[in-house]
Parts: C-alpha cells; structure tokens; sequence
C-alpha cells in the first residue's frame, strides 16, 4: 500500500523566506512525527501528533518552527525566516496509534536555505 | 534526559564476516530499544525492536540484538553480513511513558563482496 508522501522531495530557498513542508501519513495512522536530521547525524524529534493535537513539541527549536495537523491526517510543518542553519532532511513519520507501534518513515525534504 | 551512543561511526566488512554495532543509551526507567535501518536511496525502516521480556530479540534479515540492562546496552548483530547489508544504522531509545523517540548519530556499514 501507499507509505507517507513528504512534498516537496526538494525544496531551495533564500534566507528569511517562509517554507512549508507537507506529510501525507498512511491512511488510518493516528500517529504523526516530525523529525530533522543533518548530515552526519541521526534525525532529531521535533514534534508528534496524536490525532489533531501536539501531543510532544518540546523538539521545536524556536518559534519560527510551527507544525498543524487540522484534520488528524495530513500535516505541514512551516518555517518562518528561515536561517542557513535550518538546512537540513525534515521527516516525518507515522504510526498507526502511536503507544510504540512501529514508526513508518516518508523519504524526507531536503531544505537548502541559501 | 535520554541520549543514545553509537560508537562506531563507519564500519567496513567483507561479506560473511560477523557484525556487531554498539548502541548504549541514559534512561533511568524503564525503556523500550529499536534498531532502524537506512538503505541507500531509501526511508528508514524498522530492523527491529524490545519491549520486554526475552531481552535477544531478532529482526528482519538475520539480525539480532541483545538488551543487557546492567550495561545500558542494545547491540545489534549478524553472524554472516552479506553485500546488500550496506546501509547506514540507528539505534533509538524512548521511555516507556513517551512516544519521543531518541536517535543515535548512526553508524555507516559499507560491506564489500
């Protein structure tokens, strides 16, 4: 079946810009996460849905980061004036209930901020 | 707070030698350990995982891992690696009251025929 869809697969852009990147979960997935890994390291929790809400977002590195889940599926994680710093692959992943049922990880977008 | 070590940070085969990664990781409660697997051009997936009980668990693949609580330990193994092993590996942590999961940096097994 269908895994998660993370778009744009790339995604380039000038320092200060906005960006918003989008996670399409398995269908019936419950669970939802956000992670950040750059090169050299292991991805990095950012946030974690359980349905539509927040349930974790202490992986946020500052206000510029904001994620919304508004239906319980598909999710966007947006990013204010975006800083060089902020290149990175985002994941996401999702799970069918969370509780620790395995997590299924999309293919990343990888963000160039130039 | 959790962290998680992985020690080795490259590590070269030939075919049909024996694996071992190493994976330590700081929890003071109670824990639940999972190896994810990277191949190249691909998404993580799950290699496998221990929540309780025998603590020599077996994933996909032939591999294994042993949880060795007094050693804060999860490390995988494989008694004969083959070429298509070649991938880079995860080793995560979360505390048995979360669904954050902690990520190792990784460890880059190239495994040459």
């Amino acid at each position: 079946g269908a895994g998660v869809s993370q778009t744009p697969s790339n995604k380039v852009t000038e320092k200060g810009k906005y960006v918003e990147l989008r996670c399409d979960p398995i269908s019936g997935h419950t669970a939802l996460y956000w992670y950040r890994q750059s090169l050299g390291q292991g991805p990095e929790f950012l946030i974690y849905f359980q349905g539509t809400g927040a349930a974790d977002d202490s992986g946020l590195p500052n206000d510029r980061f904001f994620a919304v889940r508004p239906e319980g599926s598909v999710s966007t994680l947006k990013i204010q004036r975006t800083e060089r710093g902020d290149s990175a692959v985002y994941l996401c992943a999702s799970s069918r209930t969370g509780n620790n049922s395995p997590l299924h990880f999309g293919n990343g977008t990888r963000l160039t901020v130039t | 707070a959790q962290s998680v070590s992985q020690h080795n940070h490259h590590v070269i085969l030939s075919e049909a030698a024996s694996l071992e990664l190493g994976c330590n990781y700081s929890y003071g409660g109670t824990v639940n350990l999972f190896w994810y697997v990277q191949y190249p051009g691909q998404h993580l997936q799950l290699l496998l995982k221990y929540f309780s009980g025998d603590p020599l668990v077996k994933g996909i693949k032939g591999f294994e891992a042993e949880f060795i609580k007094s050693k804060f330990s999860f490390n995988l193994r494989k008694p004969s690696v083959q070429w298509s092993d070649t991938a880079e590996y995860f080793c995560a942590v979360n505390g048995d009251n979360t669904d954050k999961l902690i990520f190792g940096t990784g460890t880059r097994l190239q495994v040459f025929p």
